[in-house]
């Protein structure tokens, strides 16, 4: 079966300091790969996306990036934090027909102080 | 322009009754794709029901259905009978579908909090 592995589930990092979270799927091949971000009680903001190895759309420029190194493995990352990269992460993944839900992992709460 | 729009921040229903969420949405494709995801206070996201643009007969799941208006762009979720377990965000989304390549990615409106009072 498909699964979804998102880590860390908590996280709080200092204003300046890096950022790399990690999110690896299984059960299933060439998925496509996202990246969201939650503000406290608000919406789903698409970070980054991506179809194939080495494809990332970019969908808001800010102070992040994202990688995908292996057909399964998703990474944010970010050099420097800002006290505005706060939030919910939510690492999700989609097949390609259109009628396929997507499957989200667990989430990190991010807290930068 | 916002691809997803959900105009109601929060609404309450008496448990037993049923609630319907609005979602209109934007899109100048034939080809499209209409989710309805939940979010409890644990964060996780929950699958709850999908209607294709092509589909006549309105999507259901369970106490969980839509209305859907193609014409109006709209699709309405629909709870019955509403329990206490209800108590979440929900999240209206689409995909649609790019005419060469594959599909868009999944756009989410704010969200509509929903709380079911006893």
């Amino acid at each position: 079966s498909q699964t979804i592995h998102q880590w860390p589930a908590t996280l709080v990092q200092p204003v300046g300091s890096p950022l790399s979270l990690e999110c690896t799927v299984e059960g299933t091949s060439n998925p496509n790969l996202y990246w969201y971000r939650q503000a406290a009680g608000r919406g789903l903001q698409l970070l980054f996306y991506s179809v194939g190895i080495g494809q990332i759309s970019s969908e808001v420029p800010q102070n992040l990036s994202a990688s995908r190194p292996q057909d399964r493995q998703f990474i944010l990352s970010s050099k420097k934090l800002l006290l505005s990269d706060s939030g919910f992460y939510l690492c999700a993944w989609t097949t390609r027909p259109l009628n396929t839900e997507a499957f989200f992992g667990q989430g990190t709460r991010l807290t930068v102080v | 322009a916002q691809k997803i729009t959900q105009t109601q921040p929060g609404m309450f229903v008496q448990e037993k009754e049923a609630v319907t969420l609005d979602c209109t949405y934007d899109t100048s494709d034939q080809s499209y794709g209409l989710f309805w995801y939940k979010q409890p206070s644990s964060g996780e996201m929950i699958f709850l029901i999908y209607q294709g643009s092509y589909d006549e007969q309105n999507a259901t799941e369970g106490r969980y259905s839509l209305n859907f208006q193609k014409a109006r762009k709209s699709a309405n979720l629909v709870i019955s009978a509403s329990q206490l377990g209800d108590s979440a965000m929900y999240f209206c989304a689409m995909r649609e579908r790019l005419r060469n390549s594959g599909n868009t990615p999944l756009v989410f409106g704010k969200g509509t909090r929903l709380s079911v009072i006893a």
